[in-house]
């Protein structure tokens, strides 16, 4: 079991430009989420999977932000156009739905810095 | 949104000492879960107590929960400096078929 594994750890773009996190959970995780943490505050809820299907989407993911999970495996977060108030953590976890109490495995998370 | 808040927001104790956190909620739960952050690192969990149960002990960590009041409590005894992170608590809100809720945290410094 090597955990939830997310690249990059560190991304720095200039604003206006696109940019796009990958998450590889735990193999026979079959939900996957994506939380964003800025600083000083708990992880914020973005969106998750179970297998490929997205089953809910916050109101903070805005028209620029889209999650896939094409296989029921890894995921993306692309984050197209950024913005300065776009730069935070970008956690991702994952669990096993018939585990039935919702504890998440997390990964190391990617930050990401808008200039 | 969050719905949970921590209190204290940091908290500064001595090596030996137990740190207590507390955590109040604003919906009826399923679960409350408490996970534990190091410095840019991502969150581990620590420990979980489900709605009909009242307390809950893991190793250092004793965990209660009172849903009348919608609040927990995490108290670390006897902390080490190892300890010092910021500690979040959870709210699962129902069977586990929604994402969980984060609050903002308590951050923990145990001086050596």
């Amino acid at each position: 079991d090597t955990g939830v594994s997310q690249n990059p750890r560190h991304k720095i773009t200039k604003r206006g430009q696109n940019v796009t996190f990958r998450c590889d959970p735990i193999s026979e995780h079959n939900r996957l989420y994506w939380y964003r943490q800025t600083l000083g505050q708990g992880p914020e809820f973005l969106t998750y999977f179970q297998n490929e299907a997205q089953l809910e989407k916050s109101r903070l993911l805005s028209d620029r932000f889209s999650a896939e999970r094409p296989k029921g495996s890894f995921s993306t977060l692309e984050i197209q156009r950024t913005e300065q108030g776009d730069s935070a953590m970008y956690l991702c976890a994952s669990s096993l739905r018939e585990a039935n109490t919702g504890e998440l495995f997390f990964g190391e998370g990617s930050r990401l810095t808008v200039l | 949104s969050q719905q949970g808040e921590e209190d204290p927001q940091a908290l500064s104790i001595q090596e030996g000492e137990n740190a207590t956190m507390n955590c109040s909620y604003k919906t009826s739960i399923n679960n409350l879960q408490w996970y534990r952050q190091n410095s840019g690192r991502g969150l581990v969990h620590l420990i979980l107590i489900r709605s009909n149960e009242r307390e809950k002990h893991s190793g250092r960590l004793r965990v209660t929960l009172d849903t009348s009041k919608k609040s927990s409590s995490l108290l670390i005894t006897a902390s080490r400096a190892a300890d010092t992170a910021s500690y979040f608590c959870a709210m699962g809100l129902n069977s586990g078929n929604t994402p969980l809720v984060f609050g903002k945290g308590t951050r923990l410094s145990v001086i050596a």
